[in-house]
């Protein structure tokens, strides 16, 4: 059974950083891409960041481009999103998923809320 | 980008009824690049339907899609108490993976 498990999540002042991390279990973790989708209260949903099974590639949304940093640790089955110069519109539920060779968010985690705010 | 459009933004059904919630892309979708998630409150999104049409493990066949190029539906043939929720459709044709904004699936 696949199981998806993100922590970090906290109240932090805007300009602060963060570290969100996803432990992964359940299947071959280096095969798999995996990213970070978050959710703003009572918003959709959108990709903020996303990284190959290798970790050579990745991928930001515009909004975090320079801000946010995905990594990944295979021998840990961890994946990361280190969060820097945090911002009100970054306050959202960060859900981590597993993302299918087929390329839908196949497996998601329960979400950390991350809440900017002085 | 490709940006997607819901519609209806909410729809208003009774149990046993059907749903039909489309999916309108900016530009092609290539390879039917395109899934279905659900969403209950307080709950992560889970995946539904993959590929336009594939129903993911577990999923009942009560639920379908269909469509192809820039127009997709998705159908829930009798609507059952647990398929009221939100629905987002969500390309990934490109590597800038885009969400539609949602259909909101309430009880009349």
């Amino acid at each position: 059974e696949v199981q998806v498990l993100e922590s970090g999540g906290n109240l932090v002042q805007p300009g602060g950083s963060l570290r969100l991390s996803c432990v992964a279990s359940g299947f071959t973790f280096s095969s798999y891409a995996m990213s970070w989708v978050r959710q703003a209260p009572g918003k959709g949903l959108e990709l903020a960041s996303a990284i190959s099974g290798s970790g050579t590639s990745t991928y930001y949304r515009e909004s975090v481009k320079g801000r946010f940093t995905i990594s990944r640790d295979n021998s840990k089955n961890t994946v990361y999103l280190q969060m820097n110069s945090l911002r009100a519109e970054d306050t959202a539920t960060y859900y981590c998923a597993t993302i299918a060779p087929s390329g839908d968010f196949h497996d998601w985690g329960q979400g950390t809320l991350v809440t900017v705010s002085s | 980008e490709i940006v997607l459009t819901q519609s209806p933004g909410t729809l208003s059904l009774s149990p046993g009824e059907r749903a039909t919630l489309s999916c309108r892309a900016s530009q092609s979708v290539s390879s039917n690049n395109l899934a279905w998630y659900q969403q209950k409150p307080g709950q992560a999104p889970r995946l539904l339907i993959y590929g336009a049409s594939s129903r993911a493990t577990g999923i009942p066949d009560r639920f379908s899609g269909s469509g192809s190029g820039t127009d997709f539906t998705l159908t829930i043939s009798r609507l059952e108490p647990e398929d009221f929720a939100v629905y987002y459709c969500q390309q990934y044709s490109t590597s800038a993976r885009t969400f539609g904004g949602g259909t909101k699936v309430e009880i009349k």
